[in-house]
């Protein structure tokens, strides 16, 4: 069965600082990879998503993620923060198996300080 | 475009009583999926559906049921209810031909027990 670890459960930054906020997963087989964001009192909105290919993604908001295959690895990153980013944040894997399920890391809140 | 919707945004109940959750996919999606976030925590997977069928199972309690119908529409169904029922109840759907369960979400439904 597949696992994801994010090891910051609270970022603190700077506006326009910055930020990776990582994710490590496990897995037999080979998965696909989520970042969600979630905003305060709402739901579960996806940023991006590594399916195959360039191990390169960006997604919206001017995030992106690096897939590293090597170190089961898959951390987001953004190069200035905004204060709008303030959200809580969700790793995400789901085994290329047809229909499975998603299971997400236990999240990291990013806080963007002015 | 049209979005995962969900009924109701909010249900208080007291313990031992019965609720229902509705969740309405994207149209020509054909799988559901249902969540469990309790506060300060990860979404749980509870179970999925594929073409009315259930396809996978997670931690759902014995008390839950739940069921796809003919429009695809799913309803989570939560009997005996407990003081730790109470959370956030995410619905998540998404297109079988995608190759991949990238996974749109609604806005969730959110259950107090008292």
């Amino acid at each position: 069965a597949q696992s994801v670890t994010q090891l910051d459960s609270q970022v603190p930054v700077f506006e326009e600082a910055p930020v990776e906020l990582r994710c490590n997963y496990s897995s037999s087989v080979s998965v696909y990879l989520f970042w969600y964001v979630q905003y305060p009192n709402q739901g579960l909105q996806l940023l991006l998503k590594y399916l195959s290919g360039s191990t390169l993604v960006k997604g919206i908001n001017g995030f992106e993620a690096e897939f590293n295959k090597s170190q089961t690895s898959f951390h987001l990153r953004k190069p200035s923060v905004h204060i709008s980013d303030t959200a809580e944040y969700f790793c995400a894997v789901s085994e290329k198996t047809s229909y499975d399920k998603v299971i997400f890391g236990p999240g990291t809140s990013l806080s963007v300080i002015p | 475009a049209a979005g995962v919707i969900q009924s109701p945004r909010h249900l208080i109940k007291e313990k031992r009583e019965t609720a229902t959750l509705k969740c309405y996919p994207i149209p020509r999606h054909d799988t559901v999926y249902w969540y469990q976030q309790g506060p300060g925590q990860d979404p749980q997977f509870l179970i999925s559906f594929y073409e009315k069928m259930q396809s996978d199972k997670g931690s759902i309690p014995d008390r839950f049921s739940a069921q796809q119908f003919s429009d695809y529409h799913s309803e989570l169904n939560m009997s005996s209810l407990e003081l730790g029922d109470s959370a956030l109840y995410f619905c998540a759907s998404s297109p079988s031909e995608a190759g991949a369960n990238v996974l749109t979400f609604g806005a969730g439904s959110r259950l107090t027990v008292l």
